[in-house]
């Protein structure tokens, strides 16, 4: 019973194409987050929901739309996409007490 | 905002030895500090953190230390073994309203040798 999941792990596109990625968690958290890491390993912080509310929005561009439909699924979609984008986008979930966060197994996306 | 400057970026050692890695932090109001590693093809995984009002916290081989008058905190691995290779992420946090944003250090690729 995986904590933290993602769809799809793997994600092959061209430029200029949409696609989204999806994120789930069963761990019972209020907050979920969208980080980015790039080919030199580095680990940014994107969005972050607390029960379907968008409170952390980074200087991502606007082509980046995060969703939360409910406080256990947070989606994100990503329009006309670059050759920039291609990364490892982890989702990760946070709750009371204490708020550590827990990370999905990543979506490696690859534009090409 | 807040800064987190990661050292050494690599870190060779031999079995059995300790392992030790530095972060220092710019933004005062950060008051959690957790690690985490992350093997190769794999999601980072929280090995451990603390949080301002404690000095030191340790789990078994693992230690990590704050100070924070001088904004920096350690990460301290003893007899290091293979299988704690890894890339090891330190990260600091204004914990607020309800969720933390955790601003990363660069990272430090650890290799223990057999």
């Amino acid at each position: 019973d995986t904590a933290v999941s993602q769809t799809p792990k793997y994600l092959v596109t061209q430029m200029g194409n949409d696609k989204s990625i999806k994120c789930e968690q069963n761990l019972g958290h209020d907050t979920m987050y969208w980080y980015k890491q790039d080919s030199k390993k580095f680990l940014k912080i994107m969005f972050s929901y607390n029960n379907k509310e968008l409170i952390i929005n980074e200087t991502v561009p606007n082509r980046f739309s995060p969703k939360s439909p409910d406080k256990a699924h947070l989606n994100l979609h990503i329009n006309s996409l670059e050759l920039g984008d291609s990364a490892v986008y982890f989702c990760a979930s946070g709750g009371l007490p204490l708020h550590e966060q827990y990370f999905g197994p990543g979506t490696r996306l690859t534009v090409t | 905002g807040e800064n987190v400057e990661q050292h050494p970026s690599t870190l060779s050692v031999q079995e059995g030895d300790s392992a030790v890695i530095k972060c220092t932090y710019s933004d005062s109001a950060s008051n959690y500090f957790p690690w985490y590693k992350q093997e190769l093809g794999k999601r980072p995984q929280l090995i451990i953190d603390i949080r301002s009002n404690v000095g030191e916290k340790k789990d078994q081989r693992i230690a990590v230390t704050l100070n924070k008058t001088a904004k920096h905190f350690s990460l301290h691995i003893t007899e290091t073994q293979p299988e704690d290779s890894a890339v090891y992420f330190c990260a600091a946090s204004p914990f607020s309203g309800g969720y933390n944003k955790l601003i990363f250090g660069a990272g430090t690729r650890l290799a223990v040798h057999p």
